[in-house]
């Protein structure tokens, strides 16, 4: 089965800094799929980066990096120089299977962690 | 990216009435689904909604409660039957699509508040 774990309930950090928000994965299938969604408090989900557990580079989107080390089963979301409209609740997901055949599975979600960027 | 909207975006809804959320999307899609986030919590998915065919419930959830129709490949409605407050919940509905398979997105949500 699988597992998202998410340790920081919440974290702070300063404007124009980076800050790291740690994810970690547990599952037994060699193919699968790692999401970080961003949830400020309207409620809406807004997709922010994905990796594939065969890609070679680790994923980037503008600010946003995924820190992937798959023998750590760790995805760990960067952003960087942080901006008020940052804070949000951050989750990461995770979906077994990579690719057109799978993109119909089911998101597994870790707990969320609360960031708040401070000025 | 798929552009997804949801009606009501947030209703106030008293016990033992039903509510029916629609979920439209701008393009046909593959997939659709319909997630619940309870109040301080992650998200749970409900049910996979099937083109042409009964959606797909997950554990704990049922079609009595969460009847789910979807008529076509851009739209799709979960009603939420004989509401309890502990129905009280945020209900996203998502699309997954195989032209876009590394991706998922959410429509904007139905924040349902049950007295």
């Amino acid at each position: 089965a699988q597992k998202i774990t998410q340790t920081q309930p919440g974290m702070f950090v300063q404007e124009k800094e980076a800050v790291t928000l740690d994810c970690t994965y547990d599952t037994s299938d060699p193919s699968y799929g790692l999401f970080w969604y961003k949830q400020p408090s309207s409620g809406e989900m807004i997709f922010l980066i994905y990796q594939g557990s065969y890609d070679q580079q680790n994923a980037t989107e503008g600010r946003y990096s995924l820190n992937f080390q798959k023998a750590r089963k760790s995805a760990n979301l960067v952003i960087s120089a942080s901006q008020l409209g940052d804070s949000a609740m951050y989750f990461c997901a995770m979906r077994e299977g990579q690719g057109r055949e799978t993109s119909g599975s089911r998101l597994t979600f870790g707990e969320g962690t609360q960031l708040t960027v401070n000025p | 990216s798929a552009v997804i909207s949801q009606k009501p975006s947030r209703d106030i809804c008293q016990r033992g009435t039903s509510l029916t959320i629609q979920c439209q999307v701008d393009s046909q899609v593959t997939m659709m689904f319909w997630y619940r986030q309870q109040p301080g919590q992650s998200l749970t998915l409900i049910a996979t909604a099937n083109q042409g065919s009964e959606a797909t419930y997950e554990s704990g959830f049922v079609i009595d409660k969460f009847p789910i129709s979807r008529p076509n490949l851009t739209f799709s409605t979960l009603t939420v039957s004989n509401m309890s407050p502990e129905d009280s919940s945020i209900y996203l509905c998502s699309v997954g699509d195989r032209g876009l398979p590394d991706t998922q997105y959410f429509g904007p949500g139905t924040r349902l508040t049950v007295l």
